[in-house]
């Protein structure tokens, strides 16, 4: 499974976007990059999925370089709500994908 | 009931209980997995299920027992925890195969307090 590094934590302020960027310089051919969301005492959410170049949804976009060794998950003007624990994953459609530490996102006033 | 469901939500129990959480996947998944997260701690993968065998066993303590009786269902039995078991337990649920990543669906957790 290929091993993620991610800063321990961020802090932005209401309406400014964040850029999470996450490496995985051993990522392999079939796995893909999975960014999941959690807020105290719950389950992490799913929040975005992508194997190459950009992939966006209604809640964020996901920037993938050619050699696929990080990724960046970008939140547009953030609110208090978007303070969280963010999760990058890397792997395939058969392996379970291990949590690492994550980011710890805090949004001020 | 919709996605994965967790039961109890909390739990207190005594070093010397028996007790079992319960989980519930409405998705149609055959996978199915047990987390432990301690407080301001990384979700650990405790167990994985497929296809209702145990594919995985991250050296856990045997004092926490899985149990998988279909693809809808998982339980983790639990005897004589220590206070240091006191964790969040959560439960997901995931349709490895499918293309893409293997994206887990997790329920609300069962917040457990050992005394």
């Amino acid at each position: 499974l290929a091993k993620t590094t991610q800063p321990i934590s961020m802090d932005s302020y209401e309406g400014q976007e964040v850029n999470i960027t996450c490496s995985h310089n051993n990522i392999a051919t079939n796995d893909y990059i999975t960014w999941y969301q959690q807020f105290p005492s719950q389950g992490p959410r799913f929040i975005i999925q992508g194997y190459k170049t950009k992939v966006t949804n209604e809640v964020a976009s996901l920037f993938i370089p050619a050699d696929r060794k990080s990724s960046t998950l970008s939140l547009p003007r953030v609110s208090l709500s978007d303070t969280a624990v963010y999760y990058c994953l890397v792997g395939d459609m058969d392996n379970d994908m291990r949590f690492g530490a994550g980011t710890r996102l805090t949004v001020k006033p | 009931e919709t996605g994965v469901t967790q039961t109890p939500r909390h739990l207190v129990m005594g070093m010397t209980n028996k007790k079992s959480l319960k989980c519930e996947q409405h998705l149609g998944h055959n996978a199915m997995y047990w987390y432990k997260q301690s407080a301001k701690k990384p979700l650990e993968l405790m167990f994985v299920y497929s296809l209702e065998e145990r594919v995985e066993n991250n050296s856990v303590p045997s004092r926490f027992s899985p149990e998988c009786p279909n693809s809808s269902h998982l339980f983790l039995h639990l005897h004589t925890l220590q206070p240091e078991d006191s964790a969040l337990y959560l439960c997901a649920s995931s349709q490895p195969g499918l293309g893409g990543g293997n994206e887990q669906f997790f329920g609300p957790g069962t917040r457990l307090t050992v005394l």
